[in-house]
């Protein structure tokens, strides 16, 4: 069975830091692998997916995660965090072409002070 | 988002009542699934679709039915509504390029 950890419920950076959210799968099969954000009372909005290809990923907002499957790991990143960054985060795993239900981690909230 | 829509977006009930909650698409996708959230515990399966009247059950199905009578439409039940039912439901689609696109979601609250 797929499952996601997100390592730390709440993570605090100041205006301008780098922002670090951590997120681990475990997979049987080769995973597709999503990171969502979510703002205060809004729906889920993708910020970039992983299926095939090129391991580093870019998506909206100056947001990158890379996948490496030695460590079954694919953190979300930005070099510079920004005061509309503060949302909650979401990593999903999936598996891949062979299935179809995305299984969220428990998310994390992102804080961001000036 | 562009071409899934809920209905209701809010709705209160009272303990015991019967609930169905409407996921509307407009984009023909195969793949449709219900979410709930939860503080702590991000979003929850509930059920899935992969087709009309094909359907199966997620990690937190008990209290639920769905059904898929058309392409466009995937129907969540609670067939008698509980207080822990209490929650924000998220219906999503699945595109052809492996992005999952969700609903605004519809929040209910059992008293």
């Amino acid at each position: 069975a797929q499952s996601v950890t997100q390592l730390g419920s709440h993570v605090s950076v100041s205006e301008g830091a780098l922002v670090l959210l951590r997120c681990n799968y475990s997979s049987s099969v080769p995973p597709y692998l999503f990171w969502y954000v979510q703002y205060p009372n809004q729906g889920l909005q993708l910020l970039l997916k992983y299926t095939t290809g090129a391991t580093l990923v870019k998506g909206i907002n100056g947001f990158e995660a890379e996948f490496k499957k030695s460590e079954t790991s694919f953190h979300l990143t930005k070099p510079s965090a920004h005061m509309s960054d503060a949302a909650e985060y979401f990593c999903a795993v999936s598996e891949g072409q062979a299935g179809t239900a995305l299984i969220f981690g428990k998310g994390t909230t992102l804080s961001v002070s000036s | 988002d562009a071409g899934i829509t809920q209905s209701p977006r809010h709705k209160v009930t009272e303990t015991g009542t019967p609930v169905t909650l409407r996921c509307h698409q407009t984009e023909n996708h195969r793949y449709m699934y219900w979410y709930r959230q939860d503080p702590g515990h991000g979003l929850r399966l509930i059920h899935y679709s992969y087709g009309v009247k094909d359907t199966d059950k997620g990690e937190v199905s008990d209290g639920y039915s769905v059904s898929r009578s058309k392409t466009e439409d995937f129907l969540l039940t609670l067939e008698s509504a509980t207080s822990s039912q209490t929650s924000v439901y998220f219906c999503a689609i699945r595109r052809d390029n492996y992005g999952y696109t969700f609903g605004s979601g519809t929040r209910l609250t059992v008293v």
